[in-house]
């Protein structure tokens, strides 16, 4: 069966440091993608980044990257020099094969501190 | 200029009324969902549609009933409402589900309140 698992419900880091959320996933299907969504407090779901299973590297946007360790099937995100505004939920999710649907983790509070 | 647009944002209503979500997206996609965020934050698919028919519908009481008069707008009537049905509802839109990087963009979401 597949599933995604985000084993910190929360966290809280000083601004400016590099954060790391944790997010493993099973599948034994070999042709899936991950993303990464926030969801600040305003409620809206922001989209921040996709790997796909065959992705030779790991996929950056900006602050943000996705640290893809096929072998452990991790997708952690890691959020460098962290601000404030990042203050939010994190889900990480995955779409497996051709399957239109995406399946959420239960999410990881993220708390920036001044 | 608002890609995926949902209303209402706050919907508050008693048990047993029928209410209606309505959604729509300017991205020119062909696919859209709705998705079910509880109080718990748990985020799951209800339906999704490509080009108006009906591509998945995941056990959901059938006092929920999408409709999508175009490829555009998906929306989501719901009858006789339970306390139970209180949650966040998310309207989302992709491009064509055959692409690999099949990402998915939300709109606000709905907070639906049964009282």
């Amino acid at each position: 069966a597949q599933k995604i698992t985000q084993t910190q419900p929360g966290m809280f880091v000083q601004e400016k440091e590099a954060v790391t959320l944790d997010c493993t996933y099973d599948t034994s299907d070999p042709s899936y993608g991950l993303f990464w969504y926030k969801q600040p407090s305003s409620g809206e779901m922001i989209f921040l980044i996709y790997q796909g299973s065959y992705d030779q590297q790991n996929a950056t946007e900006g602050r943000y990257s996705l640290n893809f360790q096929k072998a452990r099937k991790s997708a952690n995100l890691v959020i460098s020099a962290s601000q404030l505004g990042d203050s939010a939920m994190y889900f990480c999710a995955m779409r497996v094969g051709r399957d239109d649907k995406i399946i959420f983790g239960k999410g990881t509070r993220l708390h920036i501190l001044p | 200029d608002t890609a995926v647009s949902q209303t209402p944002k706050y919907l508050v209503t008693q048990m047993g009324n029928d209410k209606s979500i309505k959604c729509e997206q300017n991205l020119g996609h062909d696919t859209m969902y709705w998705y079910k965020q509880d109080s718990k934050k748990f985020l799951k698919i209800m339906f999704s549609y490509n080009n108006k028919e009906l591509i998945i519908n995941e056990t959901v009481p059938n006092r929920f009933s999408p409709k999508s008069p175009d490829k555009a707008h998906l929306n989501l009537h719901i009858n006789s409402l339970e306390l139970g049905d209180s949650a966040v509802y998310f309207c989302a839109s992709s491009q064509e589900v055959r692409l690999a990087k099949n990402i998915q963009y939300f709109g606000a979401g709905t907070r639906l309140s049964v009282l």
